[in-house]
């Protein structure tokens, strides 16, 4: 079945470092991408998506390429800040209307 | 657009107690998705609607797990006989039908204990 892998967390940076989380899928057919945050005690938003191969998802400066040769989907920004704190969780849809499949989550510490 | 909620968003029951739970989703939304999520885990799918009818219900975790969208608006979420190993986040979600599969409205969730 599909299924998501993203690096363990949590993932400690100073403010204004550079942010990779890297996520890679397994998934029969053609799946469409996604980002997903939790800041702290809110729910689950979108942060972006990409529906097909080499399609560039981007929101708030995070970026995220669809790339199916590597089976990747690897979120960054290029100066993460303090508000930039939270649980990202990488996720695909697998092209018919079931639910979502979602990585385990990475936890995102920001230090000023 | 009030946005997806959820009610309770606490929930505390004794094991082998039957346990309900209701989500509101954004009112033009015509999927309806219910996920569970356990800790340090991503969610996990376990049913949706379109409309009021139940499309997927194959990934619901046991017997004692069932779903209603009686008039395609609100749901419910049912657990029967419930057991410690119930103890999670239930998250409902909206979505439009004519927008991307997993562009998906999330609300706040009903975490439940089960004692």
């Amino acid at each position: 079945g599909d299924s998501v892998t993203q690096m363990e967390g949590p993932v400690t940076l100073s403010e204004e470092a550079f942010l990779t989380i890297n996520c890679t899928y397994t998934a029969t057919g053609y799946p469409s991408l996604f980002w997903y945050v939790q800041y702290p005690g809110e729910g689950l938003q979108l942060l972006l998506k990409a529906t097909k191969a080499d399609d560039k998802g981007s929101n708030k400066g995070f970026e995220a390429t669809y790339r199916k040769e590597t089976t990747s989907f690897h979120l960054e920004k290029g100066s993460v800040q303090v508000s930039d704190s939270a649980v990202y969780f990488c996720a695909l849809s697998g092209g018919g209307a079931d639910g979502l499949t979602f990585g385990k989550g990475t936890h995102l510490i920001i230090q000023p | 657009d009030t946005g997806v909620s959820q009610d309770p968003r606490h929930k505390i029951t004794k094991r082998g107690q039957n346990v309900t739970f209701r989500c509101d989703p954004i009112s033009e939304h015509n999927r309806l998705y219910w996920y569970r999520q356990t800790l340090g885990q991503g969610p996990e799918f376990l049913t949706y609607f379109q409309n009021e009818a139940q499309l997927e219900k194959s990934r619901l975790l046991s017997d004692r797990f069932s779903a209603e969208r009686p008039k395609g608006s609100f749901s419910t979420l049912e657990i029967q006989r419930t057991e410690q190993g119930d103890s999670a986040m239930y998250l409902c979600a909206s979505s439009l039908a004519d927008r991307v599969i997993g562009e998906q409205y999330f609300g706040p969730g009903t975490r439940l204990t089960v004692t």
